[in-house]
């Protein structure tokens, strides 16, 4: 069965670096999304892809962040300047055909900013 | 601003009861609503996706209504084994919006 797969699995950064998190969706589906949950709170959305671009983002996703499809098979998260509150699980998302459809979710990136 | 809470934030039961979990949400403009599962330190698994036009679904032990009109949904968990233990999250997608709004999750533990 198709499933979205993610890497690193873990990822510890030092404050100020850079982190890309890396995604292949599924590979039939359009729509991309990215998610984080920081330990013991609530799953949130940070930002959905369609179309090579950014379809919505929430008030998280600010200028440190940014998404890219670099290939046919890739979805990657990008953060600039890591900060502590980074610190979090994210999850990377797919779907076939946006908000009434499936989300099928990869496993996370545990990613640690010291 | 849809909220979606999920009661209780933790359950405990012996195997082999049935048991239900709830979820509301305070915005019924939804296109449809998802249960899933996730093990500690890992991903979420897709169990349900019930369409705002649809009552309930129904997979294996697993039934989760959805009653749109009074923002709430329940998973309903037949015959609970051990291996059910796990955290179960309800998430929204809205309407106008291409993502899913989450509760905090209600955590399951099925005694032998």
């Amino acid at each position: 069965e198709p499933e979205v797969t993610q890497t690193p699995s873990h990822q510890v950064t030092q404050m100020g670096q850079e982190v890309i998190l890396r995604c292949v969706p599924i590979s039939n589906h359009l729509y991309f999304y990215w998610y984080r949950q920081i330990l013991g709170q609530k799953v949130e959305f940070l930002v959905s892809f369609y179309n090579n671009e950014i379809s919505e983002k929430s008030e998280i996703f600010d200028d440190q962040f940014s998404v890219e499809r670099p290939d046919g098979s890739n979805f990657t998260l990008k953060i600039r300047s890591t900060k502590l509150e980074d610190s979090a699980m994210y999850f990377c998302a797919s779907n076939f055909g946006g908000s009434s459809y499936e989300q099928y979710f990869g496993p996370g990136t545990r990613l640690t900013v010291t | 601003k849809q909220e979606v809470t999920q009661i209780p934030a933790a359950l405990s039961v012996p195997e082999g009861e049935n048991l239900v979990l709830n979820c509301s949400f305070t915005d019924s403009a939804i296109y449809n609503l998802q249960w899933f599962r996730q093990d500690p330190g890992k991903g979420l698994t897709s169990l349900l996706l019930i369409q705002s036009s649809q009552r309930e679904q129904t997979s294996g032990r697993l039934n989760a209504s959805l009653d749109k009109s009074s923002g709430r949904s329940t998973l309903y968990i037949a015959a609970s084994q051990p291996g059910d233990s796990a955290t179960y999250l309800c998430a929204v997608s809205i309407q106008g919006a291409q993502k899913l709004v989450f509760g905090q999750g209600t955590r399951l533990t099925i005694n032998p």
